[in-house]
């Protein structure tokens, strides 16, 4: 059982709002990353952190932030929300990607905004 | 172009009988192939990790194959339940970076019906 957890699970936001979609995990995973996902499509990545106070950008251009300041925390901000934005947010969690850990995700932050 | 594909998009099956979903890739350098099964609005779970020296592994009902020379791998899901029906993602790792990039397909939707 995967302990990584995200808030809000569901949300419906207007246009221009500012939105913090929160990631925590009890494994103590220095490596943690966040992932968009459309209905029936991929997982694209979005931001990624090899530790505390390292955060880089992804795959995928999003116009959404990240920091990372505790281990256990890594938060992605919306500073100004638009229906583009909509879509599934992913949080995942691994001890080492590379060498084929398992990766963990939570269970989703679906955002909406209107 | 590193990718992902699978097939069949889609499957229905009933309840009890065996499926086999299909992922063929071009990653490379390889380094790691994994199977996750995702609930619908819910996060990926793991099933299966297999390395370039691993042409099977078991969890459970669920038997992943890999075959490395023709970059192809299966999943293979014995006396389904009502509780498979899900999306299964093909998940592949490079090595051509510390990260160890991953590249997502799109999914199988299994629906199992009673």
């Amino acid at each position: 059982e995967a302990d990584i957890y995200q808030t809000p699970r569901y949300l419906v936001i207007g246009t221009g709002k500012k939105i913090t979609l929160e990631c925590s995990q009890t494994m103590g995973h220095d490596k943690m990353y966040w992932y968009q996902q459309d209905p029936g499509m991929e997982l694209h990545l979005i931001h990624y952190s090899y530790g505390v106070n390292s955060t880089e950008k992804g795959d995928l251009s999003s116009e959404s932030t990240v920091s990372r300041i505790r281990t256990e925390h890594f938060p992605l901000t919306l500073e100004s929300a638009r229906p583009s934005h909509t879509s599934q947010y992913l949080c995942a969690s691994s001890d080492d990607r590379a060498s084929g850990n398992t990766i963990y995700f939570g269970e989703g932050s679906w955002l909406t905004v209107v | 172009k590193n990718q992902v594909e699978q097939s069949p998009q889609s499957l229905i099956i009933l309840e009890g009988k065996n499926c086999t979903l299909q992922c063929n890739y071009t990653v490379s350098p390889f380094s790691n192939l994994r199977w996750y099964k995702q609930d619908t609005g819910r996060g990926p779970v793991s099933l299966t990790i297999m390395t370039f020296s691993e042409n099977t592994k078991s969890n459970g009902r669920y038997t992943a194959t890999l075959d490395a020379d023709t970059k192809q791998s299966s999943l293979h899901i014995t006396a389904s339940q009502l509780s498979d029906s899900a999306s299964y993602i093909c998940v592949v790792s490079d090595r051509g970076s510390t990260l160890g990039r991953l590249y997502f397909g799109r999914g199988t939707q299994l629906t199992v019906w009673p």
